[in-house]
């Protein structure tokens, strides 16, 4: 069994500062963990994704991701936030359960102030 | 840029009635999914396809079935639409492979049953 938990459903942040998203997972075997963005009216865009390789991983728009498997944590972070960055993200993990299903999570809704 | 496409993207309909929401892909993707979004909470996986004349139930129960008579066609289909089936439906597709693969999401369909 997998599941995501994402630690806080709103998260605000003024222009120009650190984003910090958190992402925490169970998965009873090495996981695949992905984070995707949705901006309004819109459907997931893959951010990023870690797949067993690095632990920093880098992705579109600025957005990174580090996987620390003694936490169980998978947190997105940028270092300086666009208006462009509202929207909603997802964090998801999948492993080999018969079928590589995504487990996502509730999803955060980041809202950046000028 | 994902070329997968959802109609309609809004639908208003009465209870009772026959609904079908499309999904296409023109990337060759063998696998297909649709998912069940509403505010505030996770998506559900409800129905997935690993290639034509292949469909599964997902982990959500679904009042809805679904088809995959072509590759790149995976139409889901409501008999007798009921308000609780009110939600955004998103379809997705994939290559084939392992966990690592980027699931493509189409923009939506919001579905509203009075």
């Amino acid at each position: 069994a997998q599941s995501v938990t994402q630690l806080g459903s709103h998260v605000s942040v003024s222009e120009g500062a650190l984003v910090l998203l958190r992402c925490n997972y169970s998965s009873s075997v090495p996981p695949y963990l992905f984070w995707y963005v949705q901006y309004p009216n819109q459907g997931l865009q893959l951010l990023l994704k870690y797949t067993s390789a690095a632990t920093l991983v880098k992705g579109i728009n600025g957005f990174e991701a580090e996987f620390k498997k003694s936490e169980t944590s998978f947190h997105l972070t940028k270092p300086s936030a666009h208006m462009s960055d509202a929207a909603e993200y997802f964090c998801a993990v999948t492993s080999w359960a018969g079928s590589y299903q995504l487990t996502f999570g509730k999803g955060t809704k980041l809202s950046v102030i000028p | 840029e994902a070329d997968i496409y959802q109609t309609p993207r809004y639908l208003v309909i009465g209870t009772g009635k026959k609904i079908t929401l499309e999904c296409s892909q023109t990337m060759g993707h063998d696998k297909m999914y649709w998912y069940q979004q509403d505010p505030g909470m996770e998506l559900h996986l409800i129905h997935y396809s690993y290639g034509v004349n292949s469909t599964e139930k997902g982990d959500l129960s679904s009042e809805s079935t679904v088809s995959r008579i072509r590759t790149e066609h995976f139409p889901l289909t409501l008999e007798s639409a009921r308000p609780s089936h009110t939600s955004q439906y998103l379809c997705a597709s994939s290559e084939k492979g392992t966990g690592d693969v980027e699931q493509y999401f189409g923009p939506g369909t919001r579905l509203t049953v009075t």
